[in-house]
């Protein structure tokens, strides 16, 4: 069965170092998302990509991020320069389709856990 | 500001008991409401997907929604000590982009 692939599944990194995380959604897939989870809370939505653009971005997703789909497969989420509280499991996302129900489910690839000291 | 809320639990029932799971919604404009599973430190597995009120049944599983009490639920039938997981409510609202709104999430253990 096709799977969401991320990659790495553990980054550690400095304060104020760039790290970017890569995805590999779901290959006839048209909506990709990335999502954070800080440890003990909730799943938290920061940004839809859609037909090579962002499509909607949460006030979370400030200028330290970008995403950017570099070929035919990959999805990435930069960070530009990290924060201690960007210290989070990041979850890539794929959906299918435009719209019908059967296109609504979101795909969560393992996640990358991202320690910044 | 979209809230999706749930009880965090721990909801404990015995294995081969029926767990009720709930999530209330505050945007009465969502359409799309989904079940998903989190073991801890692995990502949200999907379980159930529902958009229509009354009840669907995969196995299992039985999600319920009633969009006018904005509440929709998950029961597990035959509960396993294989289902202890944290179940996490999700809504989505709009058309095109349908960015997930997650719950807290209720852990649920059951009990050999």
């Amino acid at each position: 069965e096709p799977e969401v692939t991320q990659t790495p599944s553990h980054q550690v990194t400095q304060m104020g170092q760039e790290v970017i995380l890569r995805c590999v959604p779901i290959s006839n897939h048209l909506y990709f998302y990335w999502y954070r989870q800080i440890l003990g809370q909730k799943v938290e939505f920061l940004v839809s990509f859609y037909n090579n653009e962002i499509s909607e971005k949460s006030e979370i997703f400030d200028d330290q991020f970008s995403v950017e789909r570099p070929d035919g497969s990959n999805f990435t989420l930069k960070i530009r320069s990290t924060k201690l509280e960007d210290s989070a499991m990041y979850f890539c996302a794929s959906r299918g389709g435009s719209t019908g129900k059967g296109t609504d489910t979101q795909y969560f690839g393992p996640g990358t856990r991202l320690t910044v000291l | 500001q979209k809230e999706v809320e749930q009880n965090s639990g721990p909801l404990s029932v015995p294995e081969g008991a029926i767990a009720s799971l709930n999530c209330t919604y505050s945007d009465r404009v969502s359409q799309s409401f989904f079940w998903y599973r989190q073991y801890s430190g692995k990502s949200p597995e999907l379980i159930m997907s529902i958009y229509s009120n009354g009840d669907k049944e995969d196995g299992r599983f039985t999600a319920q929604l009633n969009k006018a009490s904005q509440y929709v639920s998950l029961l597990i039938r035959d509960s396993q000590p294989s289902d202890s997981a944290t179940y996490l409510c999700a809504v989505t609202t709009d058309t095109g982009r349908r960015a997930l709104t997650f719950g807290s999430g209720t852990r649920l253990q059951v009990q050999p």
